[in-house]
C-alpha cells in the first residue's frame, strides 16, 4: 500500500518567515509532486521532481522552491511567506505508470 | 501544456439516480486520463483511469468513456449512494508526460 505522508497537517505562519513543508514516500516512486489546492481554482502544480536533485517548474512556481536529496523526500520551500500563499498543500508522488499518490495535505495559514 | 475543462462545478442528485460529469482536453498527445474523488478533509484519491488505447473502463457502479477525436472523458456513477458525496477531479497527463493537469473539481452532492 502506497504511503505519502507530510510532515504537517496545520500550519500557521507569518509574512515574511521561512517556511519548509516536507513530504516522504515510501514506495520508490521516481515522480514527486508538489501542488497547492484553492477553492474554485482545482489542484494547481507548484514543482515537480522525476529524480533525485532535479526539478521542474510547474504552472505557478513564483515564489517557491524546492528540494530533492533523497529519493524518497521532496522538501517546498516559501523562502518569504506572504499572506497569498495561504492554502492547502498537496504532495504526490507516482511511478513510471502515471498514477500519482497524494499525502494527507499541509493546511497553511499566512498571519 | 495541457488544459483541461471539468464541467458541471456542482451537481446535485437524489440517490439511487445517475450522475455524469464531463472534462474536455486541448493536448491530443495527452494518453492517460485519471479520475480522483476528494471526501472533506482527506486527501484526493484514485478511483477509475482510462488510457488512450480504450473507449471505456467500468469497474462496479464507476464508468469513464473516452472520446479521442472529439477530446472530451466522462465520468458516470450509476445507483448513487450518499457517500458518493464529495468533489471529483478529472485530470489529462498532456504530450504523455508524467505531469498531470486537473480540472478544477466538481462538487456532488447525494441527496438521500
Amino acid at each position: 500500500d502506497v504511503k505519502v505522508t507530510q510532515s504537517s497537517r496545520y500550519l500557521v505562519k507569518r509574512t515574511g518567515e521561512k517556511v519548509f513543508l516536507e513530504c516522504v514516500q515510501d514506495m520508490d516512486h521516481e515522480n514527486m509532486f508538489w501542488y497547492r489546492q484553492d477553492p474554485g481554482l482545482g489542484l494547481r502544480l507548484i514543482y515537480f521532481s522525476y529524480d533525485v536533485k532535479m526539478k521542474e517548474k510547474g504552472d505557478i512556481p513564483e515564489g517557491y522552491s524546492v528540494s530533492r536529496e533523497k529519493k524518497e523526500r521532496f522538501s517546498l520551500i516559501l523562502e518569504s511567506a506572504s499572506t497569498n500563499q495561504t492554502s492547502m498543500y498537496l504532495c504526490a508522488s507516482s511511478s513510471l505508470t502515471d498514477t500519482q499518490y497524494f499525502g494527507p495535505g499541509t493546511r497553511l495559514t499566512v498571519l | 501544456g495541457e488544459n483541461v475543462e471539468q464541467h458541471p462545478s456542482t451537481l446535485s442528485v437524489q440517490e439511487g439516480d445517475s450522475a455524469v460529469i464531463k472534462c474536455t482536453y486541448s493536448d491530443s498527445a495527452s494518453n492517460y486520463f485519471p479520475w480522483y474523488k476528494q471526501e472533506l478533509g482527506k486527501r484526493p484519491q484514485l478511483i477509475i483511469d482510462i488510457r488512450s488505447n480504450v473507449g471505456e473502463k467500468k469497474d462496479q457502479r464507476i464508468a469513464v468513456t473516452l472520446n479521442k477525436t472529439a477530446k472530451h472523458f466522462s465520468l458516470h456513477i450509476t445507483e448513487t449512494q450518499p457517500e458518493d458525496s464529495a468533489v471529483y477531479f478529472c485530470a489529462g497527463n498532456g504530450a504523455g508526460s508524467y505531469q498531470l493537469t486537473f480540472g478544477k473539481g466538481t462538487k456532488l452532492s447525494v441527496i438521500p
